[in-house]
This record gives structure tokens, sequence and C-alpha cells, in this order.
């Protein structure tokens, strides 16, 4: 099946740091891909939808501002959380859709943990 | 987007078959039923996905009756690694993709 990377997997940071995860999809084009995040315990939550060549769709209330999506190539979309904070701390997951085969899924990537000190 | 409702946890021993079932009252016509699986610190991992009927993976079956108000996931022989949280999710695959929907999920233990 498609496979959907993220880097880095795990990521430490000290409060007001920017940091970059990306996401990408390995072995197909994806014009649309997800972001989620997900608290300990909990489902994952939307936040933006990413669009190649176009701004992103964020969920209410999510700050576009500071959870920054670019999605330069058909292949590759970054979600940078600026001026992090402890509250930032989450687990990061993406998802892409390989529109090519008939079940219309979505692949998910591992996932990255954020913690911010 | 559909509501679902799972159950919060269920139990099983190896070797038993495992049910879940799913609620969505407010289906909508052009909605698929997806299941997604879960472990810890991982993205989620596609099931299965159906319309109506029945329909049948090397992994799993997925039961939707007439009124595709409710669908079950049913897990063969599960074993330990089957341990898992089980998101059933609602929604119509467009050809840009579609956002989806987590619920809450089923916590499944296998002991």
């Amino acid at each position: 099946g498609a496979v959907v990377s993220q880097h880095p997997s795990r990521v430490i940071c000290k409060s007001g740091t920017s940091v970059k995860i990306e996401c990408r999809s390995l072995d197909f084009q994806a014009t649309t891909m997800f972001w989620y995040r997900q608290f300990p315990k909990q489902s994952l939550m939307l936040m933006a939808t990413s669009n190649e060549g176009s701004k992103a769709t964020y969920e209410q209330g999510v700050e576009k501002d500071k959870f920054l999506i670019n999605h330069a190539s058909l292949t590759l979309s970054t979600l940078t959380v600026t001026s992090a904070h402890p509250e930032d701390s989450s687990f990061y997951i993406c998802s892409a859709r390989d529109s090519r085969g008939a079940r219309n899924e979505q692949f998910f990537g591992p996932g990255t943990r954020l913690t911010v000190l | 987007l559909a509501k679902t409702t799972q159950p919060i946890s269920m139990d099983s021993y190896e070797g038993q078959e495992v049910n879940i079932t799913c609620s969505h009252n407010n289906i909508a016509t052009n909605d698929y039923i997806t299941w997604y699986q879960q472990f810890p610190s991982q993205g989620p991992r596609f099931i299965i996905q159906g319309y109506k009927t029945k329909v049948t993976n090397e992994v799993a079956s997925l039961f939707i009756p007439a009124d595709r108000k409710s669908s079950t996931l049913s897990l063969p022989r599960v074993s330990l690694s089957d341990t898992a949280v089980y998101y059933c999710l609602v929604g119509y695959p467009s050809n840009s993709g579609y956002a989806l929907n987590f619920g809450k999920g089923t916590s499944l233990l296998v002991t």
C-alpha cells in the first residue's frame, strides 16, 4: 500500500522556539493532505487541510498564524508550530489520500511526538 | 460529517471473534463507512471500508444493514497484537480527499 512518512518522529524543544514537521507521500502524489493532533488518551482532532499550491483550510479554533502549513509539492506538506509552548505538546499526525485506488482510503504517517519544555 | 457512536472499550480473549458495532444514524446517501486501527504512538491504519451489505478482506469483515444506520466490524480469532483502538468513521471520499472525523473509538484489550 501507499506510504506516508513524517520527520522527525520525536522532537523536544524549548518554549518559544519554532518546530517544523514534514509529511511526505513516498510513492504517490497527494494534492490534499490533512494534519491531526492527538492528546494522550484522546481521539485524533483535525487541525487543517493542506492543499497543494494554495492556502490551507483550518478548523475552527486552530490558529493559522501559529500552525503554519505549506504544501509546496504533490508529495510534501510541512507543519510549523511557531513559538511553541508546553500546551502545544502533543502527537501530530498527517494523512494523505491516494486517489489511484478504488478504495479512496487515507494513509496516515507514523506521527511526530512534540514535547515543549 | 455524520456523528458516530461506539462502545468506549471491549475486552476479549485470544482466539475469540470480536464484533464492534458503530451507530451512525445520520449517515448521508453518499457516505462510506471506514474503520481504522491505531496502536499507541502510531498513526491510524486502514482496516476496511464499505458502503452496504458485507465486505470482507484478509483481516476483517464489515457488516452493514440495509438502513446503513449502523455497522459492525468483525475481527476473527483475535490475538494479543489486535489490542488497539478501533475507530469507525463515516464520510464521503471526494476527488480531493475528505477529512476524517474521528470519534472516541473503541479500545480493545485482548488477553
